[in-house]
């Protein structure tokens, strides 16, 4: 299994500003993921967090909203820049490991007021 | 494109009964089902996945690819099995894409 710290767990954030969520994994995996999951709605993939060079988005995703670094094999943030109250959501860190399932941290839930 | 396809929102049993939580896919590609099970104020945690045919906690999931179905089923509920249900399909590049999950309630 992999254990998976994210923080914060959640904020409260002024619309304009950002904010940078924190993934750290115990141990070296393959891929991370960045999902977001919006009020009453189910997970969707932001990007793939690549180490040592830019992340990968998905389709509605820039990475000017949403950069992404990814220095080691352990560890990544997500920004939320420019922030408005559309923003807000749970942010879901993934991890995955070769000849494993996938695993997620507890989420970071933000209110964008 | 894959898409995965959770028709119910919400589900509820009662104790003791079937429950079964529908799930369908479209993938061009050889697929690679779970489902995840997120309790409440808990992490999202895998249940189960279709290749390792197993049954955990009582339920079991069966791929049908003639289908594209990947329904979760449990004979019996319990109300410890009350959560929010998420069928999910991986592709060849280890990307999860989510259904809309399903909330079980089970009532005593």
């Amino acid at each position: 299994s992999a254990v998976i710290s994210q923080k914060p767990s959640r904020d409260i954030c002024q619309r304009g500003t950002s904010l940078t969520i924190q993934c750290q994994v115990d141990s070296q995996v393959t891929m991370m993921f960045w999902y977001r999951q919006q009020p009453g709605q189910s997970l969707t993939l932001i990007a793939t967090a690549n180490q040592g060079s830019e992340a990968t988005y998905e389709s509605g995703f820039v990475i000017d909203k949403f950069p992404i670094s990814r220095p080691n094999l352990t560890f990544s943030t997500l920004t939320v820049s420019n922030m408005s109250p559309e923003d807000s959501s749970i942010y879901l860190c993934s991890v995955f490991r070769a000849g494993t399932e996938a695993f997620f941290g507890q989420g970071t839930r933000l209110t964008v007021v | 494109a894959q898409r995965v396809t959770q028709p119910e929102k919400l589900l509820s049993v009662f104790k003791g009964a079937p429950v079964e939580l529908k799930c369908n896919y479209s993938y061009s590609g050889s697929p690679e089902l779970f489902w995840y099970v997120q309790y409440s104020r808990q992490r999202l945690q895998l249940l189960l996945r279709h290749i390792s045919r197993e049954s955990i906690k009582g339920f079991t999931a069966d791929l049908n690819k003639g289908e594209t179905s990947f329904h979760l089923k449990k004979p019996f509920a319990q109300e410890e099995d009350s959560a929010m249900y998420y069928c999910a399909l991986r592709s060849n590049d280890y990307k999860l894409s989510f259904g809309a999950g399903t909330t079980v309630t089970v009532r005593a």
